[in-house]
């Protein structure tokens, strides 16, 4: 099993360029979420996805949209990307009780 | 508005050392608690998760506590090593939150000194 897998690992984007950041996971389970992590500020929840077909806002939706494709793949775009977007970027997983597992993260810079 | 603390931030440590992290948490109406490692540049790694109605999980050296009513869990490490080096971070799930939303805590740097 992969697990959860997040694509790409880095990227560099000038303000007001668009970009999707993928997530996949193979462990079947039912829901989904993105976060974002900044220096002093810890994980804060962006959007989530109880089950496929369905997403909720976070914490800080703000400049984001989602998409659950499938069971397995649940994608995050930034339609006009802001220096405010800069951050590390972490996919999760879980089955409903049970713990979430993380994907490695995408570093993203916005210039 | 549940809020996760937890302190110190960070702490240095000799080998073989046996240490306790903590994590606080303001409401507790929790569904449950999750501690994490994060190694540098890496994504966060499950280390154990208490449901709100036990006490304690234990895997390997690792024991975590969950005390409800006064808001607290503890991350016991005994005889500790410099690979145990890494933040640690808790995470709760509101009981409110329909079983989705987790609330962070910013986590405790750990250094294990060999």
């Amino acid at each position: 099993n992969a697990g959860v897998t997040q694509t790409p690992k880095f990227q560099v984007l000038k303000t007001g360029q668009s970009m999707t950041l993928q997530c996949a996971q193979d462990m079947n389970h039912n829901s989904m979420y993105w976060y974002r992590q900044d220096p002093g500020m810890g994980l804060r929840l962006i959007y989530y996805s109880a089950s496929e077909g369905t997403t909720d806002k976070g914490e800080v939706p703000n400049g984001y949209n989602v998409s659950r494709l499938n069971k397995r793949e649940f994608s995050l775009r930034l339609e006009s990307a802001a220096p405010s977007q800069t951050s590390v970027y972490f996919c999760a997983s879980r089955f409903t009780q049970y713990e979430q597992y993380f994907g490695p993260g995408t570093r993203l810079t916005v210039t | 508005k549940q809020e996760v603390t937890q302190i110190p931030a960070a702490l240095s440590v000799p080998e073989g050392e046996n240490l306790v992290l903590n994590c606080s948490f303001t409401d507790s109406a929790i569904y449950n608690l999750q501690w994490f490692r994060q190694d540098p540049g890496k994504g966060l790694t499950s280390l154990l998760l208490i449901q709100s109605s036990q006490r304690e999980q234990t895997s390997g050296r690792l024991n975590a506590s969950l005390d409800k009513s006064s808001g607290r869990s503890t991350l016991y490490i005994a005889a500790s090593q410099p690979g145990d080096s890494a933040t640690y971070l808790c995470a709760v799930l509101p009981s409110a939150s329909g079983t989705y939303k987790y609330i962070f805590g910013t986590g405790t740097r750990l250094k294990v000194l060999a």
